[in-house]
């Protein structure tokens, strides 16, 4: 109930092309989603995040598609390019009691841009 | 300024050494959050601080021991480790709002060799 599945474990894209992200949840109780770039020897950085209340959040080229009924989330990045490689996990959150601080991730994809 | 700092950037002991991780923030945030890191894997939470006490141990063994010397600052000590505990380890820090969407700042964390 816990868990967040990330696919694919890697992905290959060429540059310009669009790379996507795949998550899925089965506990209902989360109720925030963000997705984290992590570069080689770097922390993961906050990339961008939604809340089940909306289907959709962009910025810039980084898009996430909420699908509430099905339990899925997806990180669309469009246009991508070399400096996009990285690492890439999704996660989930839910409010307060004894789960106050904690970020379920996904197992994380590899995302490898060819110039 | 959104950085959390850590040091050492790496560190290598041996099984009957005793080291300190150190991580600061000026971000104003009163939450603070020990996360351990294998290869290819994402952040496992270890211990989380609010408002400067331990709200979450996560079962970690007692060669761990966190401590909280004020809202800054987040220790890490570190006493007969075992090579498997080589990893790297991450501090994050974030409002401590108590809400699911209390973004969590990481920083580039301490890459660790037990030899």
């Amino acid at each position: 109930q816990q868990q967040v599945k990330q696919s694919p474990q890697s992905l290959i894209v060429q540059k310009g092309g669009i790379s996507i992200i795949n998550c899925a949840y089965e506990n209902t109780a989360f109720d925030y989603f963000p997705w984290y770039q992590q570069f080689p020897g770097k922390g993961p950085a906050l990339l961008i995040a939604i809340r089940p209340d909306v289907s959709e959040k962009k910025e810039g080229r980084f898009t996430i598609s909420f699908n509430k009924s099905a339990k899925q989330f997806s990180l669309h990045i469009m246009d991508s390019q070399p400096g996009d490689s990285a690492t890439y996990f999704c996660a989930a959150s839910k409010d307060g009691g004894t789960s106050y601080g904690k970020l379920t991730f996904g197992q994380g994809t590899i995302l490898t841009v060819h110039p | 300024d959104t950085e959390v700092t850590q040091t050492p950037k790496h560190l290598v002991m041996g099984m009957t050494n005793k080291k300190s991780l150190k991580c600061e923030q000026h971000m104003g945030h009163r939450a603070m959050y020990w996360y351990k890191q294998k290869a290819k894997k994402p952040p496992e939470l270890m211990f989380v601080y609010s408002y400067e006490k331990l709200s979450i141990n996560e079962s970690v063994p007692s060669r761990f021991s966190p401590e909280c010397p004020n809202s800054s600052l987040l220790n890490l000590h570190l006493h007969a480790l075992q090579p498997e505990d080589s990893a790297l380890y991450l501090c994050a820090s974030s409002r401590g709002s108590r809400g699911s969407t209390d973004t969590q700042y990481f920083g580039p964390g301490t890459r660790l060799t037990v030899l």
